[in-house]
């Protein structure tokens, strides 16, 4: 069965502060895509990243980083220096490959509200 | 590009009415997905389509829900005899399926209430 578990259901932090939000899930698949999607409250949710179950390595897109590790099962975001802009749910998911290759369906965490106060 | 676009963005009904949602897909996206997303919760597939082709269904998908993709562009989902426990926030997504290349981008969703 496939399951993503985001443990944090909502974290406060004050601007400027790094906060790292956790995410693991559960495939029998070797071959899976992993995401996170920030979900402002305007409600569209925004794609941030994708990795493959074969690239273990750690990505960093200006304040934002991911550090995933098979061993664990882990695929967690980092925010260094947050901003009140960070202010949203982040959602993690899990998808496994298709026949050729590509994802299927998402299955999602529950979310983390992340609260960044001025 | 344009992005996804769903309508209406709201919608109230009383139960026992039927309703229709429709989703306009990112031009030339071959993919179409719909999620539903309840309060406190995170999306869940309900069904999706490969062109005109719908090739999923979850178990969430009664009998009362129904998508179409007729020419493969734009989709719905009729919701029939609506019961409360409908109310949710109805999410669609597109990709275009090609290697390495299709992440699902989502729309700014339906949000059902039904009374």
């Amino acid at each position: 069965a496939q399951k993503v578990t985001q443990a944090q259901t909502e974290i406060s932090v004050v601007e400027k502060e790094d906060v790292t939000l956790d995410c693991v899930y559960e495939t029998r698949d070797t071959t899976y895509y992993l995401f996170w999607y920030k979900q402002p409250p305007s409600g569209e949710l925004v794609f941030l990243i994708r990795r493959n179950s074969f690239d273990e390595q750690n990505e960093i897109s200006g304040r934002y980083s991911w550090n995933f590790q098979k061993s664990t099962s882990s695929f967690n975001f980092t925010i260094t220096a947050s901003q009140v802009v960070d202010s949203a749910v982040y959602f993690c998911a899990l998808s496994e490959a298709e026949y050729g290759g590509s994802q299927g369906n998402l299955i999602f965490g529950k979310g983390t509200k992340l609260s960044v106060k001025p | 590009d344009t992005g996804v676009s769903q309508d209406p963005r709201h919608k109230i009904t009383k139960r026992g009415q039927n309703v229709t949602f429709r989703c306009d897909p990112i031009s030339e996206h071959n993919r179409l997905y719909w999620y539903r997303q309840t309060l406190g919760q995170g999306p869940e597939f309900l069904t999706y389509f490969q062109n005109e082709a719908q090739l999923e269904k979850s178990r969430l998908l009664s009998d009362r829900f129904s998508a179409e993709r007729p020419k493969g562009s734009f989709s719905t989902l009729e919701i029939q005899r609506t019961e409360q426990g409908d109310s949710a926030m109805y999410l669609c997504a597109s990709s275009l399926l090609a290697s390495g290349t299709d992440t699902q981008y989502f729309g700014p969703g339906t949000r059902l209430t039904v009374l």
